[in-house]
């Protein structure tokens, strides 16, 4: 099974200009997440997308963030401006999801990432 | 209180040993928890489920404990393979989905 697809793998930008991350999840998932990972940090959740539907956006910084899932398959995040904080390692993930409260059951499965770094 | 709470270590321990960590979360209602690693500059990785009734997969045993609302990993005969750091995962229960919440992570050396 082919895993979570994330693109690009690294990324450097000056402060202000604006960056945007790729994300595919696996087959059959229903469910997507972008998860932001601070260094020495826990990731945390940015939005979560059930099919092409933001379920839970409540922590996106949205005067800069803004995240699509247009076909309820790939997934891009943007960042525009871009400011020194946001360098991080921004993380996509999916679970197999059909119903409430039941994917939890199954973990998700996270990318690779993307390592940001605004100079 | 944070939602969910590790202590950051790093835990050093010498091959063979056997080291456990601890996660606390606050919200009573949480219903699912997970152990995740996450190894230098990679993805978190699932580890294991934590179930009411406990979890051992090989060397890991993974346990929850309700009353106190802590979950913990516990591994035995460490291998220098399992350095790494530790997430713990929690989903809080109050969105009806499955969102997760993690912990800052528990840092782990084994030496030889």
């Amino acid at each position: 099974e082919a895993g979570v697809a994330q693109s690009p793998r690294y990324k450097i930008i000056e402060k202000r200009q604006s960056v945007a991350f790729w994300c595919n999840p696996i087959s059959g998932h229903a469910t997507l997440y972008w998860y932001q990972q601070i260094l020495g940090q826990g990731p945390k959740l940015l939005i979560q997308f059930q099919n092409n539907g933001v379920v839970d956006d409540s922590q996106l910084p949205k005067d800069r963030f803004s995240a699509e899932r247009l076909k309820g398959v790939d997934s891009t995040l943007k960042i525009q401006p871009a400011k020194l904080e946001d360098s991080a390692v921004y993380l996509c993930a999916s679970s197999l999801v059909r119903d409430r409260g039941r994917a939890a059951n199954y973990g998700y499965t996270f990318g690779s990432g993307t390592r940001l770094t605004v100079v | 209180r944070k939602e969910v709470e590790q202590d950051p270590g790093p835990f050093n321990v010498p091959e063979g040993a056997t080291v456990a960590f601890n996660c606390t979360y606050s919200n009573s209602a949480s219903q699912s928890f997970f152990w995740y690693r996450q190894d230098c500059r990679k993805e978190p990785k699932l580890l294991m489920s934590v179930y009411s009734s406990g979890n051992e997969d090989g060397r890991f045993t993974a346990q929850l404990n309700r009353a106190s609302q802590y979950i913990s990993l516990l591994i035995r005969d460490s291998k220098l393979s399992d350095s790494a750091t530790y997430l713990c995962a929690v989903n809080p229960g109050n969105s009806g989905y499955s969102t997760l919440t993690f912990g800052k992570g528990t840092m782990l050396l084994v030496s030889p």
